[in-house]
């Protein structure tokens, strides 16, 4: 079973709407960390935001914010304000910190290909 | 400050021949990643180095792939006898610690004919 889904090969948003970006993920480990990269065409791997499994709060970074649903085990990414410089590829992440002796290493969703139309 | 740097950008190479992708972490970094980012299997962990610890190579495809680090800083991925599957781009990330953030090099595209 995948342990992080991203149900949305690709997206459009119109230039300055917000977007919303679907991960679920899959852990019985209790301690876990969720994250978002962006990918552009250039092909680096870009930080935007991380969420705790035992964060109480929604993780923000500016534009950024992460829809974290514990129970429902979903961790969205919205993007307000979109930019045509937001067209990417976006992934979401997973690090589970104690299930199966894990060291920390990332588990990566396929990612949503987001599209802001001018 | 400077970031993860990969080299080379690009590799082409024939298949049977031994390629070694070079990695430089951000300074002060403990722990250090390697990842294949790839068509068909999307982004793969390989090996983890904490420090100057023996590696995690748990995400190792196959034995011809190995890899060191050495002082604790600079890695080398190294793919013997290079396959047409092992096209793909290699990514690099460290983190300062391993429960850390990650941050990715620009990755190194390998193509295998």
């Amino acid at each position: 079973a995948q342990k992080i889904t991203q149900t949305q090969p690709g997206m459009f948003v119109q230039e300055k709407e917000a977007v919303t970006l679907d991960c679920t993920y899959d852990t019985s480990d209790p301690s876990y960390g969720l994250f978002w990269y962006k990918q552009p065409s250039s092909g680096e791997m870009i930080f935007l935001i991380y969420q705790g499994s035992y964060d109480q709060q929604n993780a923000t970074e500016g534009r950024y914010s992460l829809n974290f649903q514990k129970a429902r085990k979903s961790a969205n990414l919205v993007i307000s304000a979109s930019q045509l410089g937001d067209s990417a590829m976006y992934f979401c992440a997973m690090r589970e910190i104690n299930y199966g002796g894990s060291q920390g290493n990332l588990i990566f969703g396929k990612g949503t290909k987001l599209s802001v139309k001018p | 400050g400077a970031g993860v740097s990969q080299s080379p950008s690009n590799k082409v190479t024939e298949k049977g021949k031994d390629v070694e992708l070079r990695c430089d972490p951000i300074s002060g970094h403990t722990a250090l990643y390697w990842y294949r980012q790839s068509l068909g299997q999307g982004l793969e962990f390989l090996i983890y180095f904490q420090g100057n610890s023996a590696p995690d190579k748990s995400g190792l495809p196959s034995d011809r792939f190995s890899a060191e680090r050495t002082g604790g800083s600079v890695s080398t991925l190294t793919i013997q006898r290079t396959q047409q599957e092992d096209s793909a781009v290699y990514l690099c990330a460290s983190s300062p610690r391993m429960d850390e953030t990650q941050y990715f090099g620009p990755g190194t595209r390998l193509l295998v004919l």
